[in-house]
């Protein structure tokens, strides 16, 4: 079984560019999360889908995230624009149905410089 | 506010040491309880989970935790470390009925030196 798949692996822009990152999740999971871990920190969960619906997003700095799941199969983060705090790595995870296990993809590192 | 506590930063250990990473929640509705594994540029692994029924859980890599209900505590264990096992660990809680989503710990970089 294929995993939860991201890109691209690693990102290195300048401050007021904006940048998007790419989840496909396992096949035939219905919800998305995207999380955010700073170096030092936790994940902390950004965003949640259940197919193609928003499930939480009160931790999405919403002036400048953004994040849509239209099909209710891949999903695209975007920032616009990025701060020098948004350096991170962006985690994307997928479970069955929520409350049941997530699994993450590999992440993608976002540099702003 | 649901928050997870993970005592220590770092743990240093020799091969073949026993290990001890410890992580204490707040919550004042029933929850469920992770551990996960991060390796150098990697997602993250889980480890095991306590849902329900016995305390003691199980989990992959020969790691094992208790959940402690009185002292809201979910200790992760490992009776003899390998250098493989050099990683940083996250404690997480799902509140059954509360906000529905994982709250993570900040983490324990684990390093096993030979």
């Amino acid at each position: 079984e294929a995993g939860v798949a991201q890109s691209p692996r690693y990102k290195i822009i300048e401050k007021r560019q904006s940048v998007a990152f790419w989840c496909n999740p396992i096949s035939g999971h219905a919800t998305l999360y995207w999380y955010q871990q700073i170096l030092g920190q936790g994940p902390k969960l950004l965003i949640q889908f259940q197919n193609n619906g928003v499930v939480d997003d009160s931790q999405l700095p919403k002036d400048r995230f953004s994040a849509e799941r239209l099909k209710g199969v891949d999903s695209t983060l975007k920032i616009q624009p990025a701060k020098l705090e948004d350096s991170a790595v962006y985690l994307c995870a997928s479970s069955l149905d929520r409350d049941d296990e997530q699994y993450f993809g590999p992440g993608t590192r976002l540099t702003v410089t | 506010a649901q928050s997870v506590t993970q005592l220590d930063s770092q743990v240093p250990v020799f091969e073949e040491a026993p290990v001890e990473l410890r992580c204490n929640y707040s919550s004042s509705v029933s929850v469920y309880l992770f551990w996960y594994v991060q390796y150098p540029n990697q997602g993250l692994q889980l480890l095991l989970k306590y849902l329900s029924g016995s305390t003691l859980v199980k989990g992959i890599n020969g790691f094992e935790a208790e959940f402690n209900k009185s002292q809201t505590s979910f200790h992760l264990r490992k009776p003899s470390v390998h250098i493989s096992d050099t990683a940083e660990y996250f404690c997480a809680v799902y509140h059954q009925g509360g906000s529905e989503k994982l709250v993570f710990g900040k983490g324990t970089k684990l390093t096993v030196n030979p």
